[in-house]
């Protein structure tokens, strides 16, 4: 199943914006990225994914380098509330051998100043 | 409201003393899985269902069962507990899709003594 490397931890300022790195060398075709976080004493939940394109939501921006060997989480005005671990997998396609297998990693710890 | 509800959240248990924790889903998922997360080490797959009656093992399986005889739960067992399972627990659920989003519960966090 296909890895991704980030970085232990990363700091902003509020209301500064936020590039998380995820590295994924590894990734086929049909894998998409997910990104995922944690706040303290929660379950994970969902941010963002994609495939190829960047994508956008209310919460952050994927952006997808175009060999997609990497992607960036952009968070654009940090808050405090955004202080959590950060996780960034890779999903294969449905049927896919790798469907099922889920790899999180320990995720990059986001530590926001106010 | 769409949700992914696990229990117990809370348990102490001892040595040897056959557990279950319970994962219920709202979402007609097809898919499930199971993780634990220890300090230091992230989260680990444990087990994951594509649908009823299937399941496979995911990076660490040893020392747990599951089942998933209904679309809507997919229980977590441990036979035999022993302290090294004691742990945080997370249950998740997805569309049958790579685009699928996942929905985590909320966490059981086991103490085996």
């Amino acid at each position: 199943d296909a890895k991704t490397t980030q970085p232990n931890s990363m700091e902003s300022n509020e209301e500064e914006p936020v590039h998380l790195p995820c590295n994924h060398s590894t990734i086929s075709g049909t894998d998409y990225i997910h990104w995922y976080r944690q706040l303290p004493s929660q379950g994970p939940e969902y941010v963002i994914h994609g495939l190829t394109s960047n994508v956008n939501n209310r919460m952050a921006s994927l952006a997808i380098a175009e060999d997609r060997k990497s992607s960036t989480l952009i968070l654009h005005r940090a808050t405090l509330r955004d202080a959590a671990v950060y996780y960034c997998i890779l999903r294969a396609n449905a049927g896919g051998t790798s469907y099922g297998k889920l790899t999180f990693g320990q995720g990059t710890i986001l530590t926001v100043h106010p | 409201e769409a949700q992914v509800t696990q229990n117990p959240r809370y348990l102490i248990t001892v040595t040897g003393k056959k557990l279950t924790v319970t994962c219920s889903q709202n979402m007609n998922h097809e898919y499930m899985s199971w993780y634990r997360q220890d300090p230091g080490l992230g989260l680990r797959q444990i087990y994951y269902s594509m649908n009823v009656e299937v399941t496979d093992k995911g990076d660490v399986p040893e020392g747990y069962k599951v089942s998933r005889k209904e679309k809507r739960n997919f229980p977590l067992i441990l036979e035999s507990p022993s302290p090294n399972q004691t742990s945080l627990y997370f249950c998740a659920s997805s569309p049958y899709s790579g685009s699928g989003e996942l929905f985590f519960g909320e966490g059981s966090r086991l103490t085996v003594l």
